[in-house]
């Protein structure tokens, strides 16, 4: 089983729409978590991080933590065209060696059409 | 201010053989991890560079290897190549190791195809 589960999708919504991107996980050692975005042929670009449990809201995106259910959310109000790319889920813990190593989820595919 | 550039951008390559690929960092980092992506396992960390020393490693054979350079410039090289080793390599830098939060930003990447 791996550490980090995501639904790779794909997800299809239309413009305007409310957009929910979970992963779930079982490392309790993570303290940051993370929400990535992939266009097509470019790297991950980095949207919104959290530490710890708590919610974290920036424009038209809210990230959420619940570290006792060890669930993560990253909703997408007034979805845009725009947004269509992967959503990557990725987590670190805070200590020891593994300061640099991200484990990420699988990914979801978002397609928002007009 | 540039990007973390990754060369070459495609490759392609036979079973058996081994190639190399380049990380430049964002001009004032000087840490470097190294990626791999595949549709089938997603993203999965290879091993970090500090100081031109390694600092951690993930669960690869060690066929595949790394360094990095006194100007925080980085290499990964993997040998005796296998078709299971086609896959999108990320670098992502960032300006130190240890700190509490430490932001990484990708390179767009190297697409190598084993044939």
């Amino acid at each position: 089983q791996k550490e980090v589960e995501q639904d790779p999708g794909p997800l299809s919504v239309p413009e305007g729409a409310i957009v929910s991107l979970n992963c779930t996980y079982s490392n309790s050692a993570f303290q940051y978590f993370m929400w990535y975005r992939q266009y097509s042929r470019k790297g991950p670009e980095l949207l919104m991080y959290t530490y710890s449990s708590g919610n974290k809201e920036d424009g038209r995106f809210t990230a959420q933590v619940d570290k006792s259910s060890k669930y993560i959310s990253l909703f997408i109000r007034d979805s845009q065209p725009s947004d269509s790319a992967t959503y990557l889920c990725a987590m670190r813990s805070a200590s020891g060696t593994s300061y640099g190593k991200l484990t990420f989820g699988q990914g979801t595919i978002l397609t928002v059409h007009p | 201010k540039a990007g973390v550039t990754q060369t070459p951008r495609y490759l392609i390559k036979t079973r058996g053989q081994q190639v190399t690929l380049s990380c430049s960092p964002i001009s004032g980092h000087r840490s470097v991890s190294w990626y791999q992506q595949t549709p089938g396992q997603g993203l999965q960390f290879l091993f970090e560079y500090f100081s031109e020393t390694q600092r951690n490693k993930g669960n690869f054979p060690g066929r595949f290897s790394g360094r990095q350079f006194s100007n925080s410039r980085s290499e990964m090289n993997v040998s005796t190549l296998e078709l299971g080793d086609s896959a999108l390599y990320l670098c992502a830098s960032s300006l130190a190791f240890g700190a509490v939060w430490n932001e990484q930003f990708f390179g767009p990447g190297t697409r190598l195809t084993v044939l």
